[in-house]
């Protein structure tokens, strides 16, 4: 059983398009978070929601987590090349140091 | 000025053989972890480390045996290797009692290839 559902798996846009990736549960997690994880690298976080509602800005990403602490989505606006790689939202529940990761979506951005 | 290392990245070796993986960090957190990311990208935890401590064993073959020397290093030891064992494995480390966060900080990865 996978807890955490990544759409799309892939995504290829043009340069200068908008996106959003989506990431579902049934299940609620205390903390959600986005890493981003380039070729032959490991996965580089990129933001922790921890607050139902809450949306967080990091220059064109926008992350948002649902009010029911089930769901986050990742806004990218005018996407660039440079925005290509794997992202991953992973999610904990209670106060477990476990973190259960989706499948990732594959996001390449065409010049 | 490398927060997570792992030593080596690319390791080739025969069916049967054993092998050891390295992970360092220097960021003072007191956790760490090691993940397996299967070719379709998925990563999945195997073992995470508490100040020395093993406090998330997954299902893992008992083949498999992590040790850690102290909270900065740990190692993952794999005896009698199999094709399926092929992989990318990361490292990774924390600081416990971050409340709800568990941010976690990964190292480049292990390419492991069973032949």
């Amino acid at each position: 059983t996978q807890l955490l559902e990544q759409s799309p798996q892939f995504l290829s846009i043009q340069e200068g398009e908008n996106l959003t990736v989506y990431c579902n549960s049934s299940s609620v997690f205390s903390s959600l978070q986005w890493y981003r994880q380039e070729p032959g690298e490991g996965p580089v976080l990129l933001v922790t929601v921890v607050t139902g509602g809450e949306v967080k800005k990091l220059k064109r990403l926008t992350f948002q987590f649902g009010d029911a602490r089930k769901d986050s989505s990742l806004h990218i606006t005018a996407a660039q090349p440079g925005d290509t790689g794997l992202y991953l939202c992973a999610g904990s529940q209670g106060g477990s140091e476990k973190l259960v990761f989706g499948k990732g979506t594959k996001l390449t951005v065409n010049p | 000025d490398t927060a997570v290392s792992q030593t080596p990245k690319y390791l080739v070796t025969q069916m049967g053989n054993d092998k050891s993986i390295k992970c360092e960090q220097n960021l003072g957190h007191d956790t760490m972890y090691w993940y397996k990311q299967d070719s379709k990208k998925f990563l999945k935890i195997m073992f995470s480390y508490n100040n020395k401590e093993l406090i998330i064993n997954e299902t893992v073959p008992n083949r498999f045996s992590p040790k850690s020397p102290d909270k900065a290093h740990l190692n993952l030891h794999i005896n009698s290797l199999e094709l399926g064992d092929s992989a990318v494995y990361f490292c990774a480390s924390s600081l416990r009692g971050s409340g709800r966060l568990n941010e976690q900080f990964f190292g480049p990865g292990t390419r492991l290839t069973v032949l």
